[in-house]
Order: C-alpha cells, then sequence, then structure tokens
C-alpha cells in the first residue's frame, strides 16, 4: 500500500496570505489528524477528522481550519499567516482513529516571511 | 492536562550495543495508549513500537522492546544491537482525548561507529 502523501512539499508565503496544504491517507484510513511541529512547542495537535467530520480539536486560533472529502483526503487550511506559524506540518492517518497506530507522511514545510 | 516526559533530551550509543530511552506520563486514564516513533533526519515520522495500557506484556518489535510501569506511569523504550541507521529523534507519545497523540519533547540519539 502506498503511504501518506501530502502536498507540498515546501511553501513559502509571506504574512497575511492564507495556505491550504493537502494529506492523502493510506488507502482504507478514515481518519486524518493534522500535527505542528516547530523547535520551540514541538509536535502539537491541530484536529482529527474521521468520516468528513471533526471528530477532536487542539488549542489552536480559529485561522486554523480544515475539511474531510468523502474518499477521507484531507486539507488544512490557514488564513492570515503569521510568522509564528512557520512550521512543518505533519499529517497522520489511521485506520479507525482510537487505539490504532497512526502513520505519518512526509510533512509541508511551511516558512512564512 | 496529559503531559509527556522525556528526560533525556540526547543520548549516545556504541554501535551493537544497548540503549534505553526513558519516558512518563501523566493520564487520569484507565485504558490509553502508548507510542514510540522515531523521526531521522529526513523527518519522516516513523512508528517504532505500541503498547495498550491494559495489557500487562511488554511490547516487542524485533530488536526494539519496552518496559511498560503502568503504576510508575513509565514507558522505556530499549534498542538492543544499536545501528547507525537508528540515529534519530525518538518521541514518546500517548494517546488521549480519542485518537489525540500528546508527544514528549523527544531524546536525540547518536550511534556512533
Amino acid at each position: 500500500k502506498a503511504g501518506v502523501t501530502q502536498t507540498p512539499r515546501y511553501l513559502i508565503k509571506t504574512r497575511g496570505q492564507q495556505v491550504t496544504l493537502s494529506c492523502s491517507p493510506i488507502s482504507g484510513h478514515r481518519s486524518v489528524s493534522w500535527y505542528q511541529q516547530t523547535p520551540g512547542q514541538g509536535l502539537q495537535f491541530l484536529f482529527e477528522y474521521f468520516s468528513e467530520t471533526q471528530r477532536n480539536k487542539g488549542n489552536f486560533p480559529g485561522r486554523f481550519s480544515g475539511r474531510q472529502f468523502s474518499n477521507s483526503r484531507s486539507e488544512m487550511n490557514v488564513s492570515t499567516l503569521e510568522l509564528g506559524d512557520s512550521a512543518l506540518y505533519l499529517c497522520a492517518s489511521s485506520l479507525e482513529g482510537r487505539g490504532h497506530e497512526q502513520y505519518f507522511g512526509p510533512g509541508t514545510r511551511l516558512t512564512v516571511t | 492536562a496529559q503531559t509527556v516526559t522525556q528526560s533525556q533530551p540526547e543520548m549516545s550509543v556504541q554501535e551493537a550495543e544497548t540503549v534505553t530511552l526513558s519516558c512518563t506520563y501523566d493520564t487520569s486514564e484507565s485504558n490509553y495508549y502508548l507510542f514510540w516513533y522515531k523521526q531521522p533526519p529526513s523527518r519522516q515520522m516513523i512508528l517504532v513500537i505500541r503498547q495498550e495500557a491494559y495489557k500487562q506484556q511488554n511490547a516487542t518489535e524485533n530488536r526494539f522492546s519496552v518496559n511498560f510501569q503502568k503504576a510508575a506511569k513509565s514507558f522505556s523504550l530499549k534498542i538492543s544491537d544499536s545501528q547507525l541507521g537508528d540515529t534519530a529523534m525518538y518521541f514518546c507519545a500517548q494517546e488521549t482525548s480519542g485518537s489525540r497523540l500528546t508527544f514528549g519533547e523527544g531524546t536525540q540519539l547518536t550511534v556512533n561507529p
């Protein structure tokens, strides 16, 4: 089976712009989670989608949003970008979520200038 | 709030030797899941091992094994016969609140030839 894929791999944006990141889970996986990784804050949970519904949400401002499509592919959107949003954004997929292994994609490196 | 603590920011080991990485966690849940992930320089998060809290038997995956002490809330990772390819950042994680992963700060492991 193909692994989790994320596009784009690298992105440079200007403060104030918005950005959309995409994640395609492993075939058959219905749960997709998003994480932000920074040197200062480490790995932090953004949100989880299961069967097109947001099932869990982390402590991030409303500028961070996401959605999931019927084929389980997921997108996350960040509006009004700030310098502090520069990070590696990781997507993880799992079969059902709770208790199941989460498999990570290679990440999208976002740089905000 | 759930917390995961890795008290060793950096460790090194000689090739073919054994090394143990420490992790403690805090939770009020009775059933939960614990994981170790590795993140090599490529930044790809790779699942190393998974432990179900209600199982007393320690999980093992080839050269990787855990010492799970539920009462002490301790979950250490032992790597036997260390290989150069084991050089990576290792993260301990606990699954909480559904499928949300809470990660520790990470331990940078270097395997020396």
